[in-house]
């Protein structure tokens, strides 16, 4: 089975411009997460959907941040517009609704990404 | 609010040396579940291992090991004979258990093993 997949991988993207993040989660799972990593916070979950609802956004950092997920195989995380802050690694997981791995989320590769 | 504890940033062992990394945490939920995750240097989040709350016996898979006490809320980690392939940066993770709804993840700040040949 492919498991979660993110992109694109890398993004190198000037401040100012608009820098989408594009998810695949696993198929069957029903929650998905968009965290993000830096040096200076670590992981952090930034927003999470359950059945295609946003149900806690309150770790988006500020409104130039939205994440959609129109269908159960695909989300979105925008930034409009970056700013060089922003510069981290994305990543996505998806967690199964039943079976042994019920509660274990699954991670994407990550999405590295690059403000100047 | 859920908090945990990694307060080891940096560990250096040479090789075949046995190692452990301590997590601590709290939370005020009941039933929880605690994670471990391998972050080696190419970058993915590697999971390593799940513990639910109402389950204490320790755990052990080839060279790693799992020390969970509740009494002192933390879920440590033992490598024995490290290994150059074992250079990584290890996440312990806390989420809530049904009750709590969400099952979102928070992680320790991470500890960066190297192991030296």
């Amino acid at each position: 089975d492919a498991g979660v997949i993110q992109s694109p991988r890398h993004e190198v993207t000037e401040m100012g411009q608009e820098v989408t993040l594009r998810c695949k989660p696993i198929s069957g799972h029903n929650s998905l997460f968009w965290y993000r990593q830096t040096m200076m916070r670590g992981l952090e979950l930034l927003i999470y959907f359950n059945n295609n609802v946003p149900i806690d956004d309150s770790g988006m950092p500020e409104d130039r941040f939205s994440a959609k997920m129109p269908n159960a195989s695909f989300s979105t995380l925008k930034i409009q517009p970056s700013e060089p802050r922003d510069s981290a690694v994305y990543f996505c997981a998806s967690r199964p609704v039943r079976g042994s791995s019920y509660n274990e989320q699954f991670f994407g590769p990550g999405t590295r990404l690059t403000v100047l | 609010a859920q908090k945990v504890t990694q307060a080891q940033t940096e560990i250096s062992v040479v090789e075949k040396e046995d190692v452990t990394l301590d997590c601590v945490y709290e939370t005020r939920d009941t039933t929880y579940y605690l994670f471990w995750y391998k972050q080696p240097p190419s970058g993915e989040l590697v999971f390593l291992i799940r513990r639910n709350s109402f389950d204490e016996q320790n755990e052990i898979s080839g060279r790693y090991s799992w020390n969970f006490q509740k009494s002192t809320s933390s879920f440590n980690f033992t490598i024995t004979a490290s290994q150059v392939v074992d250079s990584a940066v290890y996440f312990c993770a806390l989420s809530g258990g049904p009750g709590a709804g969400s099952y979102q993840l928070t992680f320790g700040k991470g500890t960066k093993l190297s192991v030296i040949p």
